[in-house]
Formats: C-alpha cells, sequence, structure tokens
C-alpha cells in the first residue's frame, strides 16, 4: 500500500467554523489531489498540487483551499464550514514517473452541523 | 471532456455467479481507464487499468475488463462472485498522457451486494 496518512479520520465541527484536513505521504510523489465523494455523484476534484507551493482548482473549489508547503504534506482548508460541506474527503497521490495510476488514503468523513 | 457513466447503482449477484459491472465511457482522445475498489469506511483501491495494448485487462481478485474502443465501454466482469467481493466500484477515465498531472473523472459508483 501507498503511504497515505489522511487526519483527522472522523470530525464534526459546526457551521461558520474553519476545518484543515492533512493528507500525509511518505512516497514523495510529485503529484498530490484532494477529491470529495458523495452518494450519486462518484469522486469529485476539490484542488490538487504539482509541486511545493503549486497548486490549482478542481472542478468543485469553492469554499475550499490548499496549502502544500513540503512534498509531503497537502492541507485542505474550509475557510467557513456549510452543511453542503458535509461529505467524504480523500487525498490521492500520483508520481511523476511514467505511471499514471493515483493511490488513494483512507479517507475523512466530515460532518458539518 | 472526458465523462464516464456507469450503469446500475446497485447491483446484487448469487455467490459463484457471473459478475458483470458496465462502464461506458466518453473522451476526446484515446483513453486510459481504470476500475477503482472500495470496502466499506476504505479508500479506492486500483483493481485494474487499461492503458495501451491488450484490450482485455486482468486484474486482482480474478476480476477482468475489456477496453471495446467501438462500443466506448470497459465492463469489468469476474466468472464467479465470492462474499469477499461485496464492495462499491469505480469506473475512471483520464486523457492524460503518463507522467503528469492526471485528470482522472470518476464514475458514480456500483455497489456489487453477493447473496449467499
Amino acid at each position: 500500500d501507498a503511504g497515505i496518512t489522511q487526519s483527522p479520520r472522523h470530525k464534526v465541527t459546526e457551521t461558520g467554523t474553519p476545518v484543515t484536513l492533512r493528507c500525509h505521504q511518505t512516497e514523495n510523489h510529485r503529484y498530490m489531489y484532494w477529491y470529495r465523494q458523495d452518494p450519486g455523484h462518484g469522486l469529485r476534484l476539490i484542488h490538487y498540487s504539482y509541486g511545493v507551493k503549486d497548486t490549482d482548482k478542481g472542478e468543485v473549489s469553492d469554499g475550499y483551499s490548499v496549502s502544500r508547503s513540503k512534498t509531503e504534506d497537502f492541507l485542505l482548508t474550509l475557510e467557513s464550514a456549510t452543511s453542503s460541506q458535509t461529505s467524504v474527503y480523500f487525498c490521492a497521490i500520483s508520481p511523476s514517473s511514467s505511471t499514471d495510476t493515483q493511490y488513494f488514503g483512507p479517507g475523512t468523513r466530515l460532518t458539518v452541523l | 471532456a472526458q465523462s464516464v457513466t456507469q450503469l446500475g447503482s446497485h447491483v446484487s449477484v448469487s455467490e459463484g455467479a457471473l459478475v458483470l459491472l458496465r462502464c461506458n465511457y466518453s473522451s476526446s482522445v484515446p483513453p486510459y481507464l481504470f476500475w477503482y475498489v472500495q470496502y466499506p469506511n476504505q479508500g479506492l483501491q486500483l483493481l485494474l487499468k487499461y492503458t495501451t495494448g491488450a484490450t482485455l485487462v486482468k486484474g486482482i481478485n480474478g476480476f477482468e475488463a475489456e477496453f471495446k474502443k467501438s462500443e466506448t465501454s470497459f465492463h469489468l466482469t469476474k466468472p464467479s462472485a465470492h462474499m469477499s467481493d461485496a464492495a462499491e466500484y469505480f469506473c475512471a477515465v483520464s486523457d492524460s498522457p503518463p507522467g503528469g498531472y492526471q485528470k482522472v473523472t470518476f464514475g458514480i459508483g456500483t455497489k456489487l451486494q453477493v447473496i449467499p
């Protein structure tokens, strides 16, 4: 298994509070991604990173920001959480070699009350 | 633009029966195609992938899929279902070449139930 951890694994918070989710990898892979998973929608890309301090938006980036100050860490921040952001969040990584596969972390279940 | 359609959000099969999970895609360039499996409370795990070459792809746990360009399909099959196959399966497509940022589009998933 690819060395990817996510923290916290579960979180319950209230509307309007800031929340930060962390993804940590030990594989030294260049690319990192944040997805959210919702019933009926599959996985949708929020943001991705192609290197330290290099990030870009995905298809559902509104209300989210990211940061990557080190190769191994990719942070997802909800500046002011809303109930529509209740979801399961997955981090994924992929190397810059010839492979095309993304490897996923175990996920974080976030509930916004 | 790329997209994926998985036919059937829930599929039930008897233990020992054939598993067939359907996936159709659209892509403006030759696609890379993937099947992932997700067990309860876990992340996604790659089952198999098609990039180039042989159109019949074999994956883990006895699963295989066939890339049919004329039908724009990449259906997942397993000859004999096992109870441990109960999970959610996601088909995905990418038009990104290997080695760079992977823009992957996922289907909505198919939950497979295996009946004893």
